[in-house]
């Protein structure tokens, strides 16, 4: 089945700096990209669709300032949380959607992040 | 707007017992339905979807799903549990438009006991 590669797996950063996350589709083309947060024990929260070479359509209430989404190719999606928090950690997931087929997604490993 | 409710937080079952995981949607138009399951501290795994056809659909590791249009349902099974089946098992759901946003149940997680 189609991969999607998450990069890193898990992150630990002191508050104030900024942290990328790299989503890749290995073997197709993604034309749309989705990143999600996931809270403990919780189901995954849609933060932001990505489109290959145009602006992130992100969810109410999430800060685009503050997650910074650049989908600069078919294969790559980036999420940058700028000046991270302590409240920023959580596990951050992304998904791919093919550009052909019935619309499924695939997933990312996910990545960890905790801010300190 | 389309939803998707998995009623219960946790299931438990011994292992070798028949499981059921339970998810009700709504959605305008035809669905397209999908499980996943999310072992600790990773990422989703595509279990099974449904898109047309078949109303019982066979997916990975021995699990099933059953699309009841009628009660708007599309509970995930197994006949026999494994305790490796142990995890948190995601329901999703999505219209037949092409646009549409993949919609996530709660999540139910699923403890298996030997």
């Amino acid at each position: 089945g189609a991969v999607v590669s998450q990069h890193p797996s898990r992150v630990i950063c002191k508050s104030g700096t900024s942290v990328k996350i790299e989503c890749r589709s290995l073997d197709f083309q993604a034309t749309t990209m989705f990143w999600y947060r996931q809270f403990p024990k919780q189901s995954l929260m849609l933060m932001a669709t990505s489109n290959e070479g145009s602006k992130a359509t992100y969810e109410q209430g999430v800060e685009k300032d503050k997650f910074l989404i650049n989908h600069a190719s078919l294969t790559l999606s980036t999420l940058t949380v700028t000046s991270a928090h302590p409240e920023d950690s959580s596990f951050y997931i992304c998904s791919a959607r093919a550009a052909h087929g019935t619309g499924e997604l695939f997933f990312g490993e996910g990545s960890r992040l905790t801010v300190l | 707007a389309q939803s998707v409710a998995q009623p219960e937080d946790q299931v438990n079952v011994a292992e070798g017992n028949p499981l059921t995981v339970k998810c009700t949607y709504s959605v305008s138009g035809n669905p397209y339905l999908f499980w996943y399951v999310q072992y600790p501290n990773r990422g989703l795994q595509f279990l099974l979807k449904y898109i047309t056809g078949d109303n019982l659909v066979k997916g990975s590791y021995g699990f099933e799903a059953e699309f009841n249009k009628s009660q708007t349902s599309f509970h995930l099974k197994k006949p026999s549990a494994l305790v490796s089946d142990s995890a948190l098992y995601f329901c999703a759901v999505r219209g037949n438009n092409a646009g549409n946003m993949l919609t996530f149940g709660g999540g139910t997680r699923l403890m298996v006991k030997p």
